[in-house]
């Protein structure tokens, strides 16, 4: 399977607790893309690479998440201290030209 | 206002019938335009790109009208298997290509 792949598929964590997710895009697509999807909604924008760099983060983001993609490959999104607002559908997306595609998500609950 | 929005719907409609969405964006330097389509608790895909020119799809259609910055999406002889959300894509104007979303229309197609 050559799209983007997401772990793990379902995470529940207490809340306090720290979890990790991690995202591989697509071989060679160089912008990454995190967000996070509660039922009835679109997808809210957490962050964004390109290659390595981190370009933006959303406003909304506290600084108990954070995200990495040290070599401009995988990235993996951490979240601190969990509260039981982070429970939510995690999606990762890939892009290299225009059209983006995505993983199929890791729904996080915190309990 | 916000970036891009969507009327969530719920739009009921009986197969066989003809659907459109609108979708309507704020930032006139936008240059990318997407339809994407999310089954209930899947991760979205890629529906169509939607050219200056307009482009269809079999039974889907696409237009852009710049001037009014929206786009739309035409289902003709609605099938059951379209019942799902659609979201609306626009990509940041300049060098960022940070994806936008809306939030969704909700389609039911009914028997």
């Amino acid at each position: 399977d050559t799209g983007v792949s997401q772990n793990p598929r379902h995470k529940i964590t207490k809340r306090g607790q720290n979890v990790t997710f991690r995202c591989d895009p697509i071989s060679e697509h160089n912008r990454l893309y995190w967000y996070r999807q509660t039922l009835g909604q679109g997808p809210e924008f957490l962050t964004y690479f390109q290659n390595e760099a981190q370009l933006e983060k959303s406003r909304l983001l506290s600084d108990r998440f954070s995200a990495e993609r040290p070599k401009g490959s995988f990235s993996t999104l951490e979240i601190q201290r969990t509260e039981q607002g982070d429970s939510a559908m995690y999606l990762c997306a890939s892009s290299y030209g225009e059209e983006a595609f995505f993983g199929q998500g890791t729904r996080l609950t915190v309990v | 206002r916000k970036e891009v929005e969507q009327d969530p719907g719920p739009f009921n409609v009986p197969e066989g019938a003809t659907v459109a969405f609108n979708c309507t964006y704020s930032n006139s330097a936008s240059q990318s335009f997407f339809w994407y389509r999310q089954d209930c608790r899947k991760e979205p895909k890629l529906l169509m790109s939607v050219y200056s020119s307009g482009n269809e799809d079999g039974r889907f259609t696409a237009q852009l009208n710049r001037a009014s910055q929206y786009i739309s999406l035409l289902i003709r002889d609605s099938k059951l298997s379209d019942s799902a959300t659609y979201l609306c894509v626009v990509t940041k104007g300049g060098n960022n290509r940070k994806l936008i979303w809306g939030l969704g229309t909700s389609l039911a197609v009914n028997p």
